[in-house]
């Protein structure tokens, strides 16, 4: 199985972008690249997914490496309601297996 | 919209005891997932079905059955619990395809003593 590398944690301040990585370097051409965030005391929620193009929705931003083995998430202006633990997952048709994700700690 | 419904919501367990943890998800899905997280740690997964009338192993299925009953429903079952079983259960549902995305619901704390 197709496995993703994040740090632990990373800080950010209020209102300053945020830059989530994410190596990914055994993805399958078929394997799309999702992200997910988990507040504290509640399920993860989805926030962006791509397959090959950079992606960008209300929430944040996905950009993918040519190569598709890197991924970054952007948070255009960090929130403290932002502070969240951030998972990237790779997902086909079947198993969606997660990692340890990227503690996100946003500083007022 | 109910969306993915777990039941219950907490229950506490004696070592050796047996229990269900059930999942409903009204959004059609074909695929639904059960997970764990125990603290501090991310997400494992125990079992899937990737389709109505599929499941299939994941990382953690020592100690688990599960149960697709329909399209709808998805049960994990303990059936001699272990402390080591403590944690929260998630379930959670997606189609089946690459682009879809997980819907999760809000989690089983489960403690055994």
């Amino acid at each position: 199985d197709a496995k993703t590398t994040q740090p632990n944690s990373m800080e950010s301040n209020e209102e300053e972008p945020v830059h989530l990585p994410c190596n990914h370097s055994t993805i399958s051409g078929t394997d799309y690249i999702h992200w997910y965030r988990q507040l504290p005391s509640q399920g993860p929620e989805y926030v962006i997914h791509g397959l090959t193009s950079n992606v960008n929705n209300r929430m944040a931003s996905l950009a993918i490496a040519e190569d598709r083995k890197s991924s970054t998430l952007i948070l255009h202006r960090a929130t403290l309601r932002d502070a969240a633990v951030y998972y990237c997952i790779l997902t086909n048709a079947g198993k969606s297996t997660f990692g340890d994700g990227t503690t996100l700690t946003v500083k007022p | 919209n109910a969306g993915v419904t777990q039941t219950p919501k907490f229950q506490v367990l004696k070592t050796g005891q047996s229990m269900t943890l059930q999942c409903a998800q009204d959004m059609n899905h074909n695929s639904m997932y059960w997970y764990r997280q125990d603290p501090g740690m991310g997400l494992r997964l125990i079992y899937y079905s990737a389709s109505e009338g599929t499941t299939d192993k994941g990382e953690v299925p020592n100690g688990y059955n599960v149960s697709r009953l329909n399209k709808r429903e998805f049960s994990l079952r303990l059936e001699s619990a272990a402390p080591s079983q403590t944690s929260v259960y998630f379930c959670a549902s997606k189609t089946f395809t690459g682009t879809g995305e997980l819907f999760f619901g809000e989690g089983s704390r489960l403690t055994v003593l």
